[in-house]
C-alpha cells in the first residue's frame, strides 16, 4: 500500500489570504494526482486533478507537482470562509486512489 | 443524472445483525469503489469493481462482501455486525481515474 501524507492542522488563514496545503506521496511511480474537498459531514468532491509537473489553474485554485521530489500541493487564493474545510490529497494506484488523512483549512472572517 | 445514491443515510445494528447497503450510480462508469472513513482520519478502501462480475479486495475487506451484478449497482453487505464497523461508508465510481462520491451511509453498531 503506497502511502501519501498530509500534515492534519488546522491550517488558520485570515480571509483573502493564500492558503497553501501540501502532501507527499511514496510511490515514485505515480501518475495522476486529485484534490478533494470534504465539508463536515459531507461527501468528497472533486476540485482538481494534475498529471504534469508544474502548475495548473482554476480559477482561485492552483495545483502544483513536483514529481522528482514527489509531492503534490494546492494553493487557494483569496480565501474564503466557505472555504473551510477538510482538503484530502488523492494519489493514483492502478485502478484506485489512495488517500491521505487530510488537511483541515480554516478560513478566518 | 442523480449521480451516486446511496441507501439508507442513517442505520444503528445491534451486534451480530446484517445488513446491505445499496449503492447505484446513473453516468454508465465502469469503476466503482465502497470507502470507510472513521472519524477524524481519511478514506480507506474496503472494496472495488472494474466492471460487472468483477470486484478485488481494498485495504480493510474483512467483515464485509460485495457483488457487482450490473453496471449501476454495487451492493456492500455486512454479515455478523461488529462495534469496530461503526464508521460512514462512502460509494464512489469512475469512469476512469477521477471518482465522484455518493452522500454517504452512517452505520453505528451497538
Amino acid at each position: 500500500q503506497k502511502e501519501v501524507e498530509q500534515n492534519s492542522g488546522p491550517l488558520s488563514v485570515p480571509e483573502g489570504a493564500i492558503a497553501s496545503l501540501n502532501c507527499t506521496y511514496s510511490d515514485r511511480g505515480s501518475q495522476s494526482f486529485f484534490w478533494y474537498r470534504q465539508y463536515s459531514g459531507k461527501s468528497p468532491e472533486l476540485i482538481m486533478f494534475i498529471y504534469s509537473n508544474g502548475d495548473k489553474e482554476d480559477g482561485r485554485f492552483t495545483a502544483q507537482l513536483n514529481k522528482a521530489s514527489q509531492y503534490v500541493s494546492l494553493l487557494i487564493r483569496d480565501s474564503q470562509p466557505s472555504d473551510s474545510a477538510t482538503y484530502l490529497c488523492a494519489v493514483q494506484e492502478g485502478n484506485k486512489l489512495v488517500f491521505g488523512a487530510g488537511t483541515i483549512l480554516r478560513v478566518k472572517s | 443524472n442523480a449521480g451516486v445514491t446511496q441507501t439508507p443515510k442513517f442505520r444503528i445494528l445491534k451486534i451480530g445483525q446484517s445488513m446491505t447497503l445499496q449503492c447505484a450510480q446513473d453516468m454508465n462508469h465502469n469503476y466503482m469503489y465502497w470507502y470507510r472513513q472513521d472519524p477524524g482520519m481519511g478514506l480507506k478502501l474496503i472494496y472495488y469493481s472494474v466492471g460487472a462480475g468483477i470486484t478485488d479486495k481494498g485495504e480493510v475487506p474483512n467483515g464485509y462482501n460485495v457483488s457487482r451484478s450490473t453496471t449501476e449497482d454495487f451492493p456492500l453487505r455486512l454479515e455478523l455486525a461488529a462495534p469496530s464497523q461503526t464508521s460512514v461508508y462512502f460509494c464512489a465510481s469512475s469512469p476512469r481515474d477521477e471518482q465522484f462520491f455518493g452522500p454517504g451511509t452512517r452505520l453505528t453498531v451497538l
